[in-house]
């Protein structure tokens, strides 16, 4: 089965508003959880990470949430712009140097 | 100027044939790494290499055989090609094989087997 799960293929969102992108995960012993953005035709880029010893991190517009218990952990952009419409992919590691992506939401800003 | 370089960007194969992959990094990383997506899939890990030396495979088929003539390279050799590979091959470098270590990914192989 799929290890690393992102349920909502698209999200819509307007332009100011936030955006929150959710990803689930399967195993226990993933310790490494990351968010990377891709656009059409170019290599996905990490975005933002945390580690499983903090729940929460945030980066400028950027915070992740990190769920343990719920094996959950999310992504919540702030001041959304057009220039964040792209593939958010989640992804997972348990100190394999092996990531376990999920199947990705297209995020889509609505001027 | 891309730090990691694939080549080709789109190839097209017919099936049965053989093609390489070619993956350089200019990051002065130790450890390189093959993923695949192919169409309505996630992003799919598949080698890992260290030091030149392979860490792990998650790929099935012998059919896929990455070779390492040097630290900075990490090219895939694929035989006896299917229409099932085509996909796009993503070539990966991080400093070292851990979980914490940043990812930096090329651009990507468009393969498409006809």
């Amino acid at each position: 089965g799929q290890q690393v799960k992102q349920s909502s293929p698209s999200l819509t969102v307007q332009e100011g508003g936030i955006s929150i992108l959710n990803c689930d995960y399967e195993n226990d012993m993933f310790d490494y959880f990351a968010w990377y953005k891709k656009y059409p035709d170019n290599s996905p880029t990490l975005l933002i990470s945390v580690r499983s010893n903090v729940d929460k991190r945030e980066d400028g517009r950027l915070t992740v949430f990190l769920n343990k218990s719920g094996k959950h952990f999310s992504l919540h952009i702030t001041a959304s712009q057009p220039e964040d419409t792209a593939v958010y992919l989640c992804a997972a590691d348990y100190n394999q140097g092996k990531l376990i992506f999920g199947q990705g939401t297209k995020l889509s800003i609505k001027p | 100027d891309p730090k990691i370089i694939q080549k080709p960007k789109y190839l097209v194969a017919v099936t049965g044939s053989e093609k390489i992959l070619i993956c350089e990094q200019y990051l002065g990383h130790n450890a390189m790494y093959w993923y695949r997506q192919s169409a309505k899939k996630p992003l799919e890990f598949m080698f890992s290499y260290s030091y030149q030396k392979l860490m792990d495979n998650q790929t099935a088929s012998s059919r896929f055989q990455p070779q390492s003539s040097k630290k900075n390279h990490l090219d895939l050799q694929i035989t006896a090609l299917k229409p099932d590979d085509s996909a796009t091959y993503f070539c990966a470098s991080s400093r070292g094989q851990f979980s914490n270590e940043r990812l930096f990914f090329g651009h990507g192989t468009k393969l498409s087997v006809l």
